[in-house]
């Protein structure tokens, strides 16, 4: 079965620092990779996808995939406090199913 | 914005009790999740269903059943709740399969005494 593992488990970067998280996955007929933020008692939300490899920007965020090397990441530019929450990595089951696998996640916290 | 609400949103119990965890969705959307959240074990698919009547076992189903009477209303059932159910659960929604964007709800928290 498909296994997400994330690293580093815990970050804190200063105020407008770069934050790197990273992924790795297991299955190599893996398709689609997520980037999920969840703040403090909230739901997790959907923060970007990348289905492509290579990198894909949106605004302070950009997505990095390498599916030969098994390796999804996510860098934050110009980190903000409101950036602190913890993110997941989610890439999906090549089982009949498709469904999203969840890493453990990574605690980012933004010290102003 | 998609809308995923949750109820109740804690809820305590103890060993053998009966729970039943309650979500809602207004967005028309086909496919429904329940997860559990747990330190170091990120969000985990419990079951999850692609229209009314439909369910589909997920990665950790034992304790757990689960029911989608409506499109919109999908329910989450432990019938002889243990310690081991102590989680943070989540329900989610998304228009497509599992590979599409999914929109959580605010979680119930269970503590099973």
């Amino acid at each position: 079965q498909q296994k997400v593992q994330q690293s580093p488990e815990s970050l804190i970067v200063p105020e407008g620092g770069m934050a790197s998280l990273n992924c790795t996955f297991s299955d190599r007929n893996s398709q689609y990779f997520w980037w999920y933020r969840q703040h403090s008692g909230e739901g997790p939300k959907a923060l970007m996808s990348i289905f492509s490899n290579g990198d894909k920007k949106e605004g302070r965020f950009t997505a990095h995939l390498n599916k030969a090397s098994l390796y999804v990441s996510l860098h934050i530019k110009d980190s903000q406090p409101s950036d602190s929450a913890l993110y997941f990595c989610a890439v999906t089951s090549s089982s009949g199913s498709w469904q999203l696998i969840f890493g453990s996640g990574t605690q980012l916290t933004v010290m102003p | 914005e998609a809308a995923v609400t949750q109820s109740p949103r804690n809820k305590v119990t103890v060993t053998g009790g009966n729970v039943t965890l309650s979500c809602r969705q207004t967005n028309s959307h086909n496919y429904m999740y329940w997860y559990r959240q747990d330190t170091g074990h990120g969000l985990r698919l419990i079951h999850y269903s692609y229209g009314a009547g439909n369910l589909q076992i997920g990665d950790v189903p034992d304790g757990y059943k689960a029911t989608r009477t409506t499109q919109e209303d999908f329910f989450l059932l432990l019938e002889l709740a243990s310690p081991s159910q102590t989680s943070l659960y989540f329900c989610a929604s998304s228009g497509l399969g599992g590979h599409a964007e999914q929109f959580f709800g605010p979680g119930t928290r269970l503590t099973v005494l």
